[in-house]
């Protein structure tokens, strides 16, 4: 089946502990890219990858690095997580191009206390 | 800079009426639009894309490219309706993907 996994679903962690939220997509799609998701705020773009290596910021990203070392995984690393970043995320992957659909992860939320 | 800005964040309805969900768009080339929207609960997916021209669940989409609009419309809303609806547009050469603030509508009985 066709999809994006996301792991953990849920989270629970202290100020300054280093996480990773893993994301991986079985559809050998070149697009990757991690959003928050706030009330009120809707969804913000935090990374986006074109393809292996190559990685560019979105509108969000103080707080949290990306790799893209493999075209099927997009890890999402906090390295020192504070409460602001208590959110929901998620991940999404596409093929290539302006007209392609985005597939969605499942979501991981995560409180940071 | 792109940008998507829907202005409602509660739209409320009751069963049977029209339903038009806003959205605006600022984009200094010609970008692609979608819907996608996300039930209680549920992942985001895809509702309708600009370019496909379709009619999903009742709802459809007009491009006014004078306006900078993609209003989502739907004549006869149902309680099943009742979702977050993000509109999205992707842009440049590689189509990033970007999300306005969605808006959330509700469908009364």
């Amino acid at each position: 089946e066709a999809q994006v996994t996301q792991n953990p679903r849920y989270l629970i962690t202290v100020t300054g502990k280093k996480l990773t939220v893993t994301c991986s997509q079985n559809m050998n799609h070149e697009y990757m890219s991690w959003y928050r998701q706030d009330p009120g705020l809707g969804l913000r773009q935090i990374y986006y990858s074109m393809n292996v290596e190559v990685t560019d910021k979105g509108d969000v990203p103080e707080g949290y690095k990306v790799s893209r070392k493999e075209k099927r995984n997009f890890p999402l690393i906090l390295e020192s997580p504070s409460p602001n970043q208590t959110s929901l995320y998620f991940c999404a992957s596409s093929y290539y191009g302006v007209t392609t659909e985005a597939f969605f992860g499942q979501g991981t939320r995560l409180t940071v206390v | 800079a792109q940008r998507v800005t829907q202005p409602e964040k509660l739209l409320s309805v009751f069963k049977g009426a029209p339903v038009e969900l806003k959205c605006n768009y600022s984009y200094s080339g010609s970008p692609e639009l979608f819907w996608y929207v996300q039930y209680s609960r549920q992942r985001l997916q895809l509702l309708l894309r600009h370019i496909s021209r379709e009619s999903i669940k009742g709802f459809t989409a007009d491009l006014n490219k004078g306006e900078t609009s993609f209003h989502l419309k739907k004549p006869f809303a149902q309680e099943e309706d009742s979702a977050m609806y993000y509109c999205a547009l992707r842009g440049g050469s590689q189509g990033n993907l970007i999300f306005g603030k969605g808006t959330k509508l509700s469908v009364k009985p």
